[in-house]
């Protein structure tokens, strides 16, 4: 069975500018969680859909959002990008969104100049 | 204060050894408790998770988890170079977000 998979892998924008991420699911999850990791702060989780709903959300602006399409693939958004945005974006998937079934992608590496 | 802390090392450790790491919790409401190991540029893997206090085993690992003192470990016997990574304590609330440590790094000196 194929992984979870995000592209791009590597991504340099400029302050202001826009980005789109995206992820495929392990065949048959349907939930998809996004997180952002950097050295200071760790993993934190941004938000999770599930059979193209927003589910549960993480504490970041309305500059960051999402959304799930129906083969479940997901895709988040930054808008106004600012150079604190920098940061490992990871999405995990799972079949129903619990602790135990949840896989992680390798992950997209963001640069903001 | 956050809602999970970790002690992120690094720790570096001779082959062979027992490594014990750990992470503690402000939240009592916190209901599964995993660890997950982090190789350079990969995402996180799980590697345990547990929902009740006690020690749960599976292999060279063992997951603990004291809920009375808001307190999670993971051990790691006969430690080899592989096991060189950062290992990430994580739990969930009753509504299911995940909340993560900051991680620790570890190292395995053959």
């Amino acid at each position: 069975k194929a992984g979870v998979t995000q592209t791009p892998r590597y991504l340099i924008k400029t302050r202001g500018q826009q980005v789109t991420l995206s992820c495929s699911p392990i065949s048959g999850h349907r939930s998809v969680s996004w997180y952002q990791q950097t050295p200071g702060q760790g993993l934190q989780f941004l938000f999770e859909y599930f059979s193209e709903t927003q589910r549960n959300k993480g504490n970041f602006p309305g500059r960051f959002s999402g959304r799930q399409f129906s083969n479940s693939r997901s895709e988040m958004n930054v808008s106004t990008l600012e150079l604190g945005d920098s940061a490992l974006y990871l999405c995990a998937s799972s079949y129903s969104g619990g602790a135990e079934t949840q896989y992680f992608g390798p992950g997209t590496r963001l640069l903001v100049l | 204060q956050k809602e999970v802390e970790q002690d992120p090392g690094p720790l570096s450790v001779p082959e062979g050894a027992i490594v014990s790491l750990n992470c503690t919790y402000s939240n009592s409401a916190f209901q599964y408790f995993m660890w997950y190991r982090q190789y350079s540029r990969k995402g996180p893997e799980l590697l345990m998770y547990t929902y009740s206090s006690g020690n749960k085993e599976d292999g060279r690992f063992t997951a603990q988890v004291d809920k009375s003192s808001k307190y999670i470990s993971l051990f790691i016997r006969d430690s080899q170079p592989s096991d060189s990574a950062t290992y990430l304590c994580a739990m969930t609330s009753p509504g299911n977000q995940f909340y993560f440590g900051t991680g620790t790094s570890l190292t395995v000196i053959p």
